[in-house]
């Protein structure tokens, strides 16, 4: 079963930044928080992860809060083509073969 | 940069009928992962393999089987097929050398039995 939950859906003006929550309150010590997007039926895009300290990419901004129950992507200026389903997974560090477990996700519907 | 190829891209076969998705991961990754999504639902895991061995399992059906070569290419074989596999398949692969074992994955296989 997933290990975290997200609102399953968000609206975001383009050129906004997009802000997505995810709450991951029984993460581990040992578990990084990943992000992916998945834009219809193509394959899942993997965004950014981070452990205790906020991390940023050329794609996104991960904040995950002191006690790292809990996490936000930012995309900051989103356009029509950040509209996806974006899948907040918790996952062991360095974990060979190990699985991803996706949930239900935020669908991200980015709007003109 | 390279990504992880999926052949074929869409697949279309009868019930009973056996099929066989390939999967080449980015090069120099070791690690390949198989994942399945039915209309409308989320990614399943199914199965991975690193350095050739079977690494972790999910909820692949016994009718299905993979493996994963010298080159580190994979092949998922699926026979007896169901109305029920019609799915997109996804392989996704990781190095496991860095510091972490970020999965990437390819554009997908679309299976459609008829």
């Amino acid at each position: 079963d997933a290990k975290t939950t997200q609102p399953p859906s968000m609206d975001c003006a383009e050129g906004r930044a997009a802000n997505l929550p995810c709450n991951h309150s029984t993460i581990s010590g040992n578990e990084y928080v990943y992000w992916y997007r998945q834009i219809h039926s193509q394959g899942p895009q993997y965004i950014i992860h981070g452990l205790k300290n906020n991390e940023t990419n050329e794609m996104a901004s991960l904040i995950i809060t002191e006690d790292r129950k809990s996490s936000t992507l930012i995309l900051p200026h989103a356009t029509l083509r950040d509209t996806a389903v974006y899948y907040c997974i918790v996952r062991p560090f360095y974990n060979q073969g190990g699985k991803l477990i996706f949930g239900q996700g935020t669908e991200l519907s980015v709007k003109p | 940069a390279a990504g992880v190829i999926q052949s074929p891209r869409h697949l279309i076969k009868e019930k009973r009928e056996t099929a066989t998705l390939k999967c080449y991961p980015i090069p120099r990754h070791d690690t390949v992962y198989w994942y399945q999504q039915g209309p409308g639902q989320d990614p399943q895991f199914l199965i991975s393999f690193y350095e050739k061995m079977q690494s972790d399992k999910g909820s692949i059906p016994d009718r299905f089987s993979a493996q994963q070569f010298s080159d580190y290419h994979s092949e998922l074989n699926m026979s007896s097929l169901e109305l029920g596999d019609s799915a997109l398949y996804f392989c996704a692969s990781s190095y496991t050398g860095g510091n972490t074992d970020t999965q990437y994955f390819g554009p997908g296989t679309r299976l459609t039995v008829l």
